[in-house]
């Protein structure tokens, strides 16, 4: 089955404490993107990667980091999560073109105290 | 990006079916309309996607304005899995998709 995984789907930390989310796509798509959804501001870009070692800055980079080391992983990592990073997390992913439909994971939920 | 206007909410009855509009003055000629839809507590989903012609796939159609300044998404028999956020969003060769605040549809059973 064709899907986008992430891990965890929920989690609890405090600020300061580096995590990393993980996901993983299985359709040899080259282009992944992580998202952060917040009440009243919608989805909002994070960062992307059109291909392996190729990734680039979304709307909202600050904060995060990303690798793509292998194709079917795009890690979103926070070194020093903070509570304004408390949010939803979608990872997602598509083959490049412009009618590619994209295949969203099913979040990650994240509350920094 | 381009933008799209959509109206914040929609209610409609099972087994009707709802007619979602979707305005995009702006649009350029190679942008094409995706609507994506996000059921509560999950990831966005694909529903259907157009450049000039109206489209139907199992899950709706989509029908475009012949000067493309608009479209309307249509569910021709709603049921309450149906209820959800329906964004409508314009793509242009770039991946990246720019998700506005799209309609709320609730269905009453």
């Amino acid at each position: 089955e064709a899907q986008v995984t992430q891990n965890p789907r929920y989690l609890i930390t405090v600020t300061g404490k580096k995590l990393t989310v993980t996901c993983s796509q299985n359709m040899n798509h080259e282009y992944m993107s992580w998202y952060r959804q917040d009440p009243g501001l919608g989805l909002r870009q994070i960062y992307y990667s059109m291909n392996v070692e190729v990734t680039d800055k979304g709307d909202v980079p600050e904060g995060y980091k990303v690798s793509r080391k292998e194709k079917r992983n795009f890690p979103l990592i926070l070194e020093s999560p903070s509570p304004n990073q408390t949010s939803l997390y979608f990872c997602a992913s598509s083959a490049l073109g412009t009618e590619e439909t994209q295949y969203f994971g099913p979040g990650t939920r994240l509350l920094v105290l | 990006d381009a933008k799209t206007t959509q109206p914040n909410s929609m209610e409609s009855n099972e087994e009707e079916p709802v007619h979602l509009p979707c305005n995009h003055s702006t649009i350029s000629g190679t942008d094409y309309i995706h609507w994506y839809r996000q059921l509560p507590s999950q990831g966005p989903e694909y529903v259907i996607h157009g450049l000039t012609s109206n489209v139907n796939n199992r899950m709706a159609s989509l029908a475009i304005a012949e000067d493309r300044k608009s479209s309307t998404l249509i569910l021709h028999r709603a049921t309450l899995r149906d209820a959800a956020v329906y964004y409508c969003i314009l793509k242009q060769g770039a991946q990246k998709l720019v998700f506005g605040q799209g309609t709320r549809l609730t269905i009453n059973p």
